[in-house]
């Protein structure tokens, strides 16, 4: 069975700092990886698609497949970057989109 | 484009009794996924309904259908609600099947609550 795992519920650090939020995942096939982000009063909404290998907002995440990781990494955290962010999987072959596998969700607190 | 609307938003109910809650996906938008989130299992997959047919179903038990009408609009029912049902059931839209139409968007939700 397919499963994502956060491992921090709550992460806090100073503006400035960096900041790697974790994600684990456990998939005998080659998954696609998301992270969803949600800020404080809005949805739910992509931040980023593994495949894309793009930044968004300053965030990065690489998918090790050794490790089994996609943990998404900002270099100098803002404070408008707080808010929970999910890693979600989607499972290979025909698997459809609209069915992603959420880890628990961590939430990010920026302090000034 | 209006975004993905949920109804109703907030809801109370008796164990019991029976619900139904309401998603109008964007525009355009054929898939529809729905999810059940609560602090203790974070957010998981109802199901999904593709061209009003069910084409993937989360480990819930029966008592959670749903359906999706031609004008892809869906409605998730829940029956014999239990105190455990009390979540926010979330509902997202994607625009098709392709490949490239991985993103779904999400709406705000409709947070029930089973007394």
């Amino acid at each position: 069975a397919q499963r994502v795992t956060q491992p921090e519920k709550l992460l806090s650090v100073f503006k400035g700092a960096p900041v790697e939020l974790k994600c684990n995942y456990s998939y005998s096939g080659s998954p696609e990886l998301f992270w969803y982000v949600q800020y404080s009063r809005q949805r739910l909404q992509l931040l980023l698609r593994h495949i894309s290998r793009e930044s968004i907002k300053g965030f990065t995440a690489d998918l090790n497949k050794g490790e089994t990781s996609f943990h998404l990494k900002k270099p100098f955290a803002q404070e408008e970057d707080s808010a929970m962010y999910y890693c979600a999987l989607k499972s290979a072959g025909g698997t459809s989109y609209g069915k992603l596998t959420f880890g628990q969700g961590t939430i990010l607190t920026v302090h000034p | 484009k209006a975004g993905v609307t949920q109804t109703p938003r907030y809801l109370i109910k008796t164990r019991g009794q029976q619900v139904t809650l309401s998603c109008s996906p964007i525009s355009g938008h054929r898939s529809v996924s729905w999810y059940q989130q609560t602090p203790g299992q974070g957010l998981q997959f109802l199901f999904e309904y593709f061209s009003e047919t069910q084409r993937n179903k989360g480990n819930f038990p029966g008592r959670f259908s749903g359906r999706q009408f031609s004008n892809s609009r869906s409605e998730m029912n829940v029956s014999t609600l239990e105190l455990g049902d009390s979540a926010l059931y979330l509902c997202a839209s994607r625009s098709g099947d392709r490949v490239n139409s991985y993103e779904q968007y999400f709406g705000p939700g409709t947070r029930l609550t089973v007394t």
